[in-house]
């Protein structure tokens, strides 16, 4: 079992350039989560998915980010155009089922190593 | 909005000592995440609770939902504890259950 896994794990982009960063969910885990952490700051929710759809994407910049889920694959989060506030850490976490309470019995969150991108 | 405050910021602390680390938040929730961060970036999870305390091995992490503050407790401290701790917290069903809002973490250095 290899656990989340992310990829590439460093990335340098110039300004205007487009970053993609993956993610492969554990085995068994359909439900995947997208969180950025940017310098000096707290993780933040982007963007929920599963299978093929996008459940919550409240946490995601308006325009220039994008993220998918396709049927075969691993996750995408797409940024375009990428401006030097986007250089941050973005990590990825799945769960076997939605990630609720205890009592949902949905309390695994296993996250990815991360996705350290740098914008020249 | 869940606002999650946690203290202290950076923690240093002897090889040995036992170590608290407090989280506090502003509004009801679901249940509530204690996250290792290590040097290297990688994040773990090592309690979800929504009531009460759990316990592995030198970790302790308990929870009083009335007045919205949780704790980390490490027992016999190590150097090879050192990392960030997270806290995050997780709303009620139906109100942006599927976001969890994260503290800034402490900072955790143990000498040998």
């Amino acid at each position: 079992n290899a656990g989340v896994m992310q990829n590439p794990r460093h990335l340098v982009r110039r300004r205007g350039q487009e970053a993609r960063l993956r993610c492969s969910p554990m085995k068994g885990h359909s439900h995947v989560y997208w969180y950025r952490q940017l310098p000096e700051e707290g993780l933040k929710f982007m963007v929920y998915l599963q299978k093929e759809n996008i459940i919550d994407e409240s946490g995601m910049p308006k325009e220039r980010f994008s993220a998918e889920f396709p049927k075969e694959g691993p996750s995408i989060l797409r940024i375009q155009q990428v401006v030097r506030g986007d250089s941050a850490a973005y990590f990825c976490a799945s769960s076997p089922r939605v990630f609720g309470t205890e009592s949902s019995g949905a309390n695994v969150l296993t996250f990815g190593a991360g996705s350290r991108l740098t914008v020249l | 909005k869940n606002e999650v405050e946690q203290s202290p910021q950076n923690l240093t602390a002897q090889e040995g000592e036992f170590i608290t680390i407090n989280c506090s938040y502003s509004v009801g929730i679901s249940a509530l995440h204690w996250l290792q961060q290590h040097p290297g970036g990688g994040i773990v999870s090592l309690f979800m609770l929504s009531s009460g305390k759990k316990k592995h091995g030198r970790l302790i992490a308990t929870i009083n939902i009335q007045e919205k503050h949780s704790s980390l407790h490490i027992t016999a401290s190590h150097p090879r504890d050192s990392a960030v701790y997270i806290c995050a917290v997780k709303g009620v069903p139906g109100a942006g259950s599927y976001q969890l809002t994260f503290g800034k973490g402490t900072k955790l250095s143990v000498i040998p």
